[in-house]
C-alpha cells in the first residue's frame, strides 16, 4: 500500500524553527517527484515546495522563499521541510504529497497532514 | 501568478443532481488542471488531471473538461459520498496554484 507519514509538527513561537518529516512507503521514493502543500485553518490549500526526484531542483512560492527548504533522502524514503523565521500566518496543517510521474505538480497520494502552530 | 476562481463558493444539492463546477483561470493554461476533493478533516483526494482525465478507481460519475482559461468539474448524479469541498490545481506553471474551493453540501 502506498503510504505517506507526516511528523514534526507541533507548537513554535514567531522566529522559530521546526523541520517536518515525511515517511514514504509502497512505491519506489526516488522515481517520484515530491511536494508540501499546506492548508491554514478553514481555508484552502496552498503549494509550499516542490523537490524533483533526485533532489537537484526545488521550487517555493514567494511566501516561504528564503525561509523554507525542501530536502529528501533517497536512501531513507524520506522527504524533509525545514520551515525557519516562522510567523502566526504559517499556522497551517502540512502534508506531503507524491507526484504523478508523468504530470508533474499533480499530487496522487497525500499524507494525513501534521500541524504547525506558531503562536507566542 | 496564475490566479483560480471558483464558481459557485458554495453549492447546495440533493442526492441524485447533477452538478457542475467552474474553474476559470486567469491567463491560458492549456489542459494543465487538476481536481481533488476534500472531506472535512481529511487530505484532498486525486480526482482528475489533464482537465479531462479521470484519475484510477474514480467513479465515472465524475468529469471534467475545459481547456485555456475555462474548466468544469461536474458530476452526473450525486451521491452522499460526494459532498465535500472541491479544489481545482493548475500546473502550467510555478507557483502551483489552488482554487479557493467549492464546498458541496446536501440541501
Amino acid at each position: 500500500e502506498v503510504q505517506l507519514l507526516e511528523s514534526g509538527g507541533g507548537l513554535v513561537q514567531p522566529g522559530g524553527s521546526l523541520r517536518l518529516s515525511c515517511a514514504a512507503s509502497g512505491f519506489t521514493f526516488s522515481n517520484c517527484a515530491m511536494s508540501w502543500v499546506r492548508q491554514a485553518p478553514g481555508k484552502g490549500l496552498e503549494w509550499v515546495s516542490s523537490i524533483n526526484r533526485n533532489g537537484g531542483n526545488t521550487d517555493y512560492p514567494d511566501s516561504v522563499k528564503g525561509r523554507f527548504i525542501i530536502s529528501r533522502d533517497n536512501s531513507k524514503n524520506t522527504l524533509y521541510l525545514e520551515m525557519n523565521s516562522l510567523r502566526a500566518e504559517d499556522t497551517a496543517t502540512y502534508y506531503c504529497a507524491k507526484e504523478v510521474v508523468a504530470w508533474v505538480g499533480c499530487m496522487d497520494v497525500w499524507g494525513q497532514g501534521t500541524t504547525v502552530t506558531v503562536s507566542s | 501568478d496564475i490566479q483560480l476562481t471558483q464558481s459557485p463558493s458554495f453549492l447546495s444539492a440533493s442526492v441524485g443532481d447533477r452538478v457542475t463546477i467552474t474553474c476559470r483561470a486567469s491567463q491560458g493554461i492549456s489542459s494543465y488542471l487538476a481536481w481533488y476533493q476534500q472531506k472535512a478533516g481529511k487530505a484532498p483526494k486525486f480526482l482528475i488531471y489533464a482537465a479531462s482525465t479521470l484519475q484510477s478507481g474514480v467513479p465515472s460519475r465524475f468529469s471534467g473538461s475545459g481547456s485555456g482559461t475555462e474548466f468544469t468539474l461536474t458530476i452526473s448524479s450525486l451521491q452522499p459520498e460526494d459532498f465535500a469541498t472541491y479544489y481545482c490545481q493548475q500546473l502550467n506553471s510555478y507557483p502551483i496554484t489552488f482554487g479557493q474551493g467549492t464546498r458541496l453540501e446536501i440541501k
